[in-house]
């Protein structure tokens, strides 16, 4: 099955510094790469997602990449923001009809 | 729409007792999943369905079992609680490939 492993699983930064969150996947057949967010005590919410079939898509200040031929994918996040504190889970699948396969999750904290 | 609802939102149990935590969806959603997560081990699936009738296991089945009589209901029993499934345990349902997650229950077992 499916394997996505995810780093790092915690990173601290400063108030308007970027931040990269990394993931590999061992399936080939994965096209569907979703992230999702966890604020403290509070459910899982997709933020951004992308297909095999593009390379990089943006929303605002979160962009994610995806790199076919290696087998990875990374959630970029510009100017962060106290507010941007959270848990962010990376997930693969076969889209579809396919159960995602889950990282295990980056603590995220930003100092202001 | 509610969404995805669970109840309890919190749970005490002693070891051996069983109990089943319940997850509704307004959304007509086909797929419904149940996942634990535990600290460091991101989101783990216990169980899954695709449609009334039909469930599979996931990748930590053992000890839980589950139904899926309607599209609307996807409840998940524990059959004899044990400490090791002391943990935060999320429902979901999807459509299009996004997961739309309950807020959880978080229960421990003694």
């Amino acid at each position: 099955g499916e394997n996505v492993e995810q780093h790092p699983s915690t990173l601290s930064v400063q108030e308007g510094d970027s931040a990269v969150i990394k993931c590999t996947y061992s399936d080939s057949a994965s096209n569907y790469f979703p992230w999702y967010k966890q604020e403290l005590g509070k459910r899982p919410q997709l933020i951004i997602d992308i297909r095999s079939n593009v390379g990089e898509k943006k929303d605002q200040r979160i962009a994610v990449t995806l790199n076919k031929t290696a087998k990875h994918f990374s959630l970029h996040i510009t100017e962060t923001q106290p507010e941007d504190s959270a848990v962010y889970f990376c997930a693969a699948s076969k889209g579809g009809s396919y159960i995602p396969t889950f990282g295990r999750g980056t603590s995220l904290i930003v100092h202001p | 729409n509610a969404g995805v609802t669970q109840t309890p939102k919190f749970q005490v149990l002693k070891t051996g007792q069983s109990m089943t935590l319940q997850c509704a969806q307004d959304m007509n959603h086909e797929y419904m999943s149940w996942y634990r997560q535990d600290p460091g081990m991101g989101l783990r699936l216990i169980h899954y369905s695709v449609g009334a009738g039909i469930t599979d296991q996931g990748e930590v089945p053992n000890g839980y079992n589950v139904s899926r009589s309607t599209t609307e209901d996807f409840p998940l029993r524990l059959l004899s609680a044990a400490p090791s499934q002391t943990s935060v345990y999320f429902c979901a349902s999807s459509y299009d490939d996004e997961q739309y997650f309950g807020p959880g229950t978080r229960l421990t077992v003694t």
